[in-house]
């Protein structure tokens, strides 16, 4: 089983509020990621990092930023949140070195509904 | 066109039933190719892993990759109730090893008692 956290679980919050969703892996992965999910849609990458201090968007864009200060924790910030980010958020991390193998492990996921 | 097209369903099978699922893709330049399994509510958990064309076994779990199509398949032998879940497939290119997965959309399988 996947060593790979997020908090919180579901979260409802206000327009305009400022929102941190908070990822955390203990399994010395050096690639991170923050996928959107939307029901019945594709994962959407929004952001990666390949190491600490590295962060890049992905393929959807999104009002969100992330940082990498750690090689363990890579939050994913929203300033003001509007209705529009509702969606679910799922982290991934992987490692890499093995023969590029591309292999995921995500966590559980973060439920967010903006009113 | 999307790079990876994949029947969302639902579908609906009996317990002990053949599931097949299945992905088409556009990229020719894919060479790993995973299948997800994702329960309603939690992320999804890394199932079968295939690295060009072939088979590969695990358990009731089979994945079978053929290239030349650009089409890659899940089967689940006796199916269980337990197996009910979206199953999302994903791939990736070789670039240098920083390369990331690209999605299908999932199909939600649902295996009745």
């Amino acid at each position: 089983e996947a060593d790979i956290y997020q908090t919180p679980r579901y979260l409802v919050i206000g327009t305009g509020k400022k929102i941190t969703l908070e990822c955390s892996q203990t399994m010395g992965h050096d690639k991170m990621y923050w996928y959107q999910q939307d029901p019945g849609m594709e994962l959407h990458l929004i952001h990666y990092s390949y190491g600490v201090n590295s962060t890049e968007k992905g393929d959807l864009s999104s009002e969100s930023t992330v940082s990498r200060i750690r090689t363990e924790h890579f939050p994913l910030t929203l300033e003001s949140a509007r209705p529009s980010h509702t969606s679910q958020y799922l982290c991934a991390s992987s490692e890499t070195g093995r023969s590029h193998r591309e292999t995921q492990y995500f966590g559980p996921g973060t439920r967010l509904l903006v009113l | 066109q999307k790079e990876v097209e994949q029947d969302p369903g639902p579908l609906s099978v009996p317990e002990g039933a053949i599931v097949s699922l299945n992905c088409t893709y556009s990229n020719s330049a894919f060479q790993y190719f995973m299948w997800y399994r994702q329960y309603s509510r939690k992320g999804p958990e890394l199932l079968m892993y295939t690295y060009s064309s072939g088979n590969k076994e695990d358990g009731r779990f089979t994945a079978q990759v053929d290239k030349s199509s650009k089409y890659i398949s899940l089967f689940i032998r006796d199916s269980q109730p337990s197996d009910s879940a979206t199953y999302l497939c994903a791939m990736s290119a070789t670039n240098s090893g920083y390369s990331t997965l690209t999605f299908g959309k999932g199909t939600m399988l649902l295996v009745s008692p």
